[in-house]
């Protein structure tokens, strides 16, 4: 089976940088995905690890490491409309099980 | 054009009754998936469908019970509904199991 752990919230004001981590333990890996969900919205697709290390893409930048069953989603400067929850989600040998969520909220 | 399309977007039943949900995708993915989100915000996933065949079935009532007509479309019956059933439901789909494309949610209130 997989767990999947997070915080359960974060705060963080405009123009900072926010670092939201995920550790795991997991039977099988496959990959880790980063997911922004708004509230009342469908969750969408952030970034995707599967070996080691970081991948940037733009504000947002995601990291790795399997050895440690460890990633951690990094937002720089951060805007109003990154108040959200971010999902960590591990694909296993067949599905992808999602973690319960980081809600970040944005201040002025 | 929606990538992946479910109705109705809002659903207000009484206990007991049964009701269908109904996802579509048009971007011609192989998998296709239900996944329940609760009050507390956790997404879980349901069933997952690879070319209309069931290949994931997590610990889930028989009362829901998906069906795959062909591989864009993947339904969710459920019946004799109950208060604990109340929740969002998003159906997904992917390609060569790479990232969930998801639709907006069907949101179910049982009274």
């Amino acid at each position: 089976g997989q767990n999947i752990d997070q915080p359960t919230e974060m705060t963080a004001t405009e123009g900072a940088i926010v670092q939201i981590n995920c550790t795991y333990q997991t039977s099988g890996f496959n990959g880790l995905f980063w997911y922004q969900q708004h509230a009342g919205e469908a969750p969408t697709f952030l970034s995707y690890n599967v070996l080691d290390g970081l991948e940037e893409k733009g504000r947002f930048s995601s990291f790795l490491s399997r050895s440690k069953g460890y990633s951690y989603l990094l937002l720089k400067e951060l805007q109003m409309k990154d108040s959200a929850s971010y999902l960590c989600a591990v694909k296993g040998y067949s599905t992808l099980t999602f973690g319960k969520g980081t809600m970040l909220l944005v201040s002025p | 054009d929606t990538a992946v399309s479910q109705t109705p977007k809002y659903l207000v039943t009484q206990m007991g009754n049964d009701k269908s949900i109904k996802c579509e995708q048009n971007l011609g993915h192989d998998t296709m998936y239900w996944y329940k989100q609760d009050s507390k915000k956790f997404l879980k996933i349901m069933f997952s469908y690879n070319n209309k065949e069931l290949i994931i079935n997590e610990t889930v009532p028989n009362r829901f019970s998906p069906k795959s007509p062909d591989k864009a479309h993947l339904n969710l019956h459920i019946n004799s509904l109950e208060l604990g059933d109340s929740a969002v439901y998003f159906c997904a789909s992917s390609q060569d199991a790479g990232e969930l494309f998801f639709g907006e949610g069907s949101r179910l209130t049982v009274l």
